[in-house]
């Protein structure tokens, strides 16, 4: 079955930083890769995703960029503010979402 | 709108008690699917339904049942539960199925003793 590995589990930054988190996948026939948020006591919401056939995608302040030769996908996150801090979770498809084991960020002021 | 709704919100079993976590949507979502999210492994996919009727099992199903009896609701039944099921429990439901945006509820969280 597909296997998603997520790094690093938890990032710190400053804010107005930059944050990167990686995924890689396994099944190279996984077509869809979401990022889900996931705010203290809450269940996760969708942010943003990528399907196959595209290599990057922006919404805002957050992209997604999918290299499907290497099997990895990374979510950028520019000027970051107090309210990005969340765990991230990176999720492939290929006929259920398989997630990785998620990021949890801090943003310092 | 109330989208996907949990209850309880938390709840404590000893050993061998049995209970059902419920889930309801108001979406007309066909798909609905339940989750279990334990420290440093993300969300993990134990049952799901493509419809009314229709369940099928996940990656982690073992001693949880499930049944669909309606479109809108969707309960999670542990049998006999065990200290490896201390977990925070996701339902969550889509319009587009399995592999795509899902709808997540608030989360329970289940501790057994």
């Amino acid at each position: 079955g597909e296997n998603v590995e997520q790094h690093p589990s938890t990032l710190s930054v400053q804010e107005g930083d930059s944050a990167v988190i990686k995924c890689t996948y396994s099944d190279s026939a996984s077509n869809y890769f979401p990022w889900y948020k996931q705010e203290l006591g809450k269940g996760p919401q969708l942010i943003i995703d990528i399907r196959s056939n595209v290599g990057e995608k922006k919404d805002q302040r957050i992209a997604v960029t999918l290299n499907k030769t290497a099997k990895h996908f990374s979510l950028h996150i520019t000027e970051t503010q107090p309210e990005d801090s969340a765990v991230y979770f990176c999720a492939a498809s290929w006929g259920k979402l398989t997630f990785g084991g998620g990021t949890r960020v801090l943003v310092k002021p | 709108n109330a989208g996907v709704t949990q209850t309880p919100k938390f709840q404590v079993l000893k050993t061998g008690q049995s209970m059902t976590l419920q889930c309801a949507q108001d979406m007309n979502h066909e798909y609905m699917s339940w989750y279990r999210q334990d420290p440093g492994m993300g969300l993990r996919l134990i049952h799901y339904s493509v419809g009314a009727g229709i369940t099928d099992q996940g990656e982690v199903p073992n001693g949880y049942n499930v049944s669909r009896s309606t479109t809108e609701d969707f309960p999670l039944r542990l049998l006999s539960a065990a200290p490896s099921q201390t977990s925070v429990y996701f339902c969550a439901s889509s319009s587009s199925g399995p592999a795509y945006e899902q709808y997540f509820g608030p989360g329970t969280r289940l501790t057994v003793t």
